[in-house]
């Protein structure tokens, strides 16, 4: 089955500061790969998502990037605010199956 | 996005009782919806696959006996916890995938049980 990992797994930026986190996935037929952001006690919410098809997608100050070739993907927030704050998964979906990477907690500082 | 419903947001309920949380779609058909169990700091971990109208495909190692999941309707999934104990005592979410190929995976609030 499909394997995706997540790194970093704590990521502490100062406000105004960009935030990276990277995932890799192992199966090849994966051909979707949402990102959500989970704030304490409330279920994920996609926030920005791309398909196969294509090597980037931004909205507004957050982005993702996409190399079939390597298998990984990246999320991307520019300018951090403190709202930014939260744990944040991405995943691979394939064969009617979501698998998750394990998450990081970004933590952004006033 | 596509609005899901999830209820009750918190339950507290004695061993050996059973408790429902039902995940709904407001404003769209799901055919498929997951339930998802979340231990603290963890990720989120797949119990089961629901399909409307047929039975649940359950993850290697959870108990369908226990875990009791119905789907309806094209917006409706529930989700028993019979007999429940403390160990039972977790986040559980739903999500549903709305339509076409890959659909976009939206997830509940999160139902927060706690058995005492």
């Amino acid at each position: 089955g499909e394997n995706v990992e997540q790194h970093p797994s704590t990521l502490s930026v100062q406000e105004g500061d960009s935030a990276v986190i990277k995932c890799t996935y192992s199966d090849s037929a994966s051909n979707y790969f949402p990102w959500y952001k989970q704030e304490l006690g409330k279920g994920p919410q996609l926030i920005i998502d791309i398909r196969s098809n294509v090597g980037e997608k931004k909205d507004q100050r957050i982005a993702v990037t996409l190399n079939k070739t390597a298998k990984h993907f990246s999320l991307h927030i520019t300018e951090t605010q403190p709202e930014d704050s939260a744990v944040y998964f991405c995943a691979a979906y394939n064969f009617n199956k979501f698998y998750f990477g394990s998450g990081t907690k970004l933590n952004v500082k006033p | 996005g596509a609005v899901v419903s999830q209820h009750p947001s918190r339950v507290i309920c004695k061993s050996g009782t059973s408790v429902k949380i039902e995940c709904r779609s407001l404003d769209f058909q799901a055919t498929t919806m997951f339930w998802y169990r979340q231990f603290p700091k963890q990720s989120l971990m797949l119990m089961a696959t629901s399909n409307e109208g047929s039975k649940a495909t359950y993850e290697q190692g959870v108990e369908k006996d226990k875990f009791l999941i119905n789907h309806a309707s094209l917006t409706l999934s529930t989700l028993t916890v019979t007999s429940a104990h403390p160990e039972d005592s977790s986040f559980y979410i739903c999500s549903a995938k709305g339509t076409g190929p890959p659909g976009e995976l939206f997830f509940g609030e999160g139902s927060r049980l706690t058995v005492l």
